[in-house]
């Protein structure tokens, strides 16, 4: 089963629309964290933001927000007043802990991604 | 600190040639994981390593990929014999947890290898 679905494979608003970006996880640790990542058409993978299974705050960077809410395991972002340059492809992530009588690690796991296309 | 280095950025080879991709961590990360991109299957996680040590490889995809980490600050991951289908871009990531905080993954620039 896939651990981090996003359901929207391609996304195409009009500049200085504001757009959501789904993504909803699945696991059963107490402890997680999760994060969001953009993969512009350069190919880089640009960190945004993190957060952890205990935090539940909303967060606000410019023109980004966070939406996290453990009751119905999704972590949605949306930008305000899409721009151009933020058109790119962009992950969401869930990294778990875990322990097995052999092993202790922390996975990384990333969803399929989602293409936003911010038309001028 | 000049980010997590990976080489070649480019390999070309033909179909049954042994392909090897380097990475260099971060300086003072002891998790390093190397992933598969591809338009089909997206991000794939293919192994990592905790403090040089194998970890999970379950999303290796067959025995004719291999990886190794000798040392903190070297990984390899091998393809022997390679096949068109592993044309994808590879890229690795490292992270760490000082005071017992999670960070994010850094990711290298990735390489993109083609099998013709």
């Amino acid at each position: 089963a896939q651990k981090v679905t996003q359901a929207q494979t391609e996304i195409s608003v009009v500049e200085k629309e504001d757009v959501t970006l789904d993504c909803v996880y699945e696991t059963r640790d107490t402890t997680y964290y999760l994060f969001w990542y953009k993969q512009p058409p350069s190919g880089e993978l640009v960190f945004l933001i993190r957060r952890n299974s205990f935090d539940e705050q909303n967060e606000i960077s410019g023109r980004y927000s966070w939406n996290f809410q453990k009751s119905t395991s999704s972590f949605n972002f949306t930008i305000t007043a899409s721009q151009v340059v933020d058109s790119a492809v962009y992950f969401c992530a869930l990294s778990e802990i875990f322990t097995t009588r052999d092993n202790y690690g922390q996975n990384f796991v990333f969803g399929p991604g989602t293409r936003l296309s911010v038309l001028p | 600190d000049a980010g997590v280095i990976q080489s070649p950025r480019h390999e070309v080879t033909e179909m049954g040639q042994e392909v090897t991709l380097r990475c260099k961590p971060i300086s003072g990360h002891d998790y390093l994981f190397w992933y598969r991109q591809t338009m089909m299957r997206g991000l794939e996680l293919l192994i990592y390593f905790n403090n040089n040590v194998p970890i999970d490889d379950s999303g290796m995809p067959e025995d004719r990929f291999s990886a190794k980490m000798p040392n903190a600050s070297f990984s390899t991951l091998k393809i022997q014999p390679s096949e068109p289908r592993d044309s994808a871009v590879y890229f690795c990531a490292s992270r760490t947890f000082p005071d017992g905080s999670n960070t994010e993954a850094f990711f290298g620039q990735g390489t993109r290898l083609t099998v013709v």
